[in-house]
């Protein structure tokens, strides 16, 4: 079970869009309709921004969507904000009802 | 609304075990579709899952710590149980207790444990 794998940093200025990608294989996103993301400040814990691929949680602003294409998935945040800064992480549920995380995006808003 | 509370030691010696309890308040843990998992996180680094229960008592584990991991749960109590044995300083980190429904986590405010002697 290997991590999943997320690009390092991103940044993009406020009013942009960005992306923020998650590629695993295909015993992990490939095969699961669980896949979420979760945004996580400095000392803070994790608050999930993303679930279930594209699902919104109440109370998220809707600049945050998610997809899936293949064995990789996507987190969009348009018309970013200085609120945005943050460290991203996805998770797949993988075989055998077991899950992985991806390696984390931290985010800076120029 | 779900609350979840981690209790346990702050520092553990080497070669010992860590153990850690997560209390569940605001609802009941006998939930269908709803697991109970310990995620940790070492200091300045990334998210970890560690493994989970289900209210049955069936447990899943990281393959990469199944070895020193137990996981267990105490639903009359609405509380949940970390045991990682033969800890090293590497296993220094935040530990939380997480409740998921589908892949939508809800989770506790974190706690710090320190392998050191």
């Amino acid at each position: 079970q290997s991590a999943l794998t997320q690009p390092a940093s991103v940044s993009g200025s406020p009013g942009q869009s960005i992306t923020i990608t998650c590629a695993g294989s295909s015993s992990d996103v490939g095969d699961s309709k669980y896949v979420a993301w979760y945004q996580q400040y400095p000392g803070k814990a994790p608050k999930v921004v993303i679930y279930d691929v594209s699902q919104r949680p109440s109370g998220v602003s809707n600049r945050f969507s998610g997809s899936k294409s293949g064995n990789s998935a996507s987190l969009t945040i348009s018309g970013l904000q200085a609120e945005d800064e943050a460290d991203y992480y996805c998770i797949s549920r993988a075989g055998g009802n077991t899950w992985v995380f991806g390696g984390g995006s931290r985010l800076t808003v120029l | 609304q779900l609350q979840l509370q981690e209790s346990g030691p702050g520092l553990v010696k080497p070669s010992e075990t860590l153990s850690l309890t997560c209390t569940v308040s605001g609802g009941s843990m006998i939930s269908t579709d709803t697991y109970w998992h310990w995620i940790r996180q070492p200091p300045g680094k990334g998210l970890e899952w560690i493994g989970s229960v289900y209210y049955s008592g069936s447990t899943f584990y990281n393959p990469s710590l199944e070895s020193r991991v137990t996981v267990s749960a105490d639903t009359s109590k609405n509380q949940f149980f970390l045991r990682l044995n033969s800890v090293t300083a590497t296993d220094t980190g935040i530990f939380y207790c997480a409740r998921s429904y589908a892949s939508n986590f809800s989770w506790s405010q974190g706690t710090l444990v320190t392998v050191s002697s």
